[in-house]
């Protein structure tokens, strides 16, 4: 079965870096364009990143773009997302997702929490 | 692109009816589709999809949930509300990029 998972959160400062990582099984990785979205605590969802299966193309949220890449690692099956400069308004759960086609998000991981804090 | 819902919170009763309405800033078509999808998240839980492409039903969503609309208006229906549907819906738009999501609604019994 399709099965994400994320991992790399933790506390962090702010200004400082950080890597999360996505890995999958149960599909063909190298088949499918996958996205990031957060969601800070007690708020909505915020779309943050996307990249094709091939890698040729990438989009980022307003919010993050200058700050955050996204990567793949389609032999590892694992999705990255490399976060730079994090503010306090990055604190949130990270979840990976799936694309199904039409920037649609399929399947979801379980998250993996950032708390920017000093 | 700006997606907006309504209500933000909805009361339903069990085995009546509800909706709940979504609109973008831009349209949504391109080449003959809407890419309008929508989510579904209980407390705790990650999202998970029950419609995408406006209309088309995710395998395993109950066929009490539908969705409807075109261009900039949308709209997610539950035919008979069950204790389970409690949570918070998004509506997502697809078509431009940087995707966007809608704030959400709350859904209590």
């Amino acid at each position: 079965q399709v099965q994400l998972g994320e991992s790399g959160g933790g506390v962090v400062q702010p200004g400082t870096s950080l890597r999360l990582s996505c890995v999958v099984s149960g599909f063909i990785f190298k088949n499918y364009a996958m996205h990031w979205v957060r969601q800070a605590p007690g708020k909505g969802l915020e779309w943050v990143a996307l990249i094709w299966n091939d890698g040729t193309k990438i989009s980022y949220a307003d919010s993050v773009k200058g700050r955050f890449k996204i990567s793949r690692d389609s032999p590892q099956n694992t999705l990255y997302l490399e976060m730079n400069d994090l503010r306090d308004d990055d604190t949130a759960i990270y979840y990976c997702a799936r694309d199904a086609g039409g920037s649609s998000p399929d399947y979801w991981g379980h998250g993996t929490l950032i708390a920017v804090s000093s | 692109v700006v997606m907006t819902q309504s209500p933000l919170s909805l009361t339903v009763t069990l085995g009546q009816p509800a909706s709940i309405s979504c609109r973008s800033s831009q349209s949504l078509e391109y080449e003959g589709s809407d890419y309008l999808t929508w989510l579904h998240q209980r407390p705790g839980q990650s999202p998970r999809r029950l419609i995408y492409k406006v209309s088309h039903r995710d395998s395993g969503v109950p066929d009490r949930f539908s969705g409807s609309g075109s261009g900039t208006d949308f709209t997610l229906t539950i035919n008979r509300v069950e204790a389970e549907d409690v949570g918070v819906y998004y509506c997502l738009q697809g078509r431009h990029w940087p995707l966007t999501f809608g704030p959400g609604t709350k859904v209590v019994i």
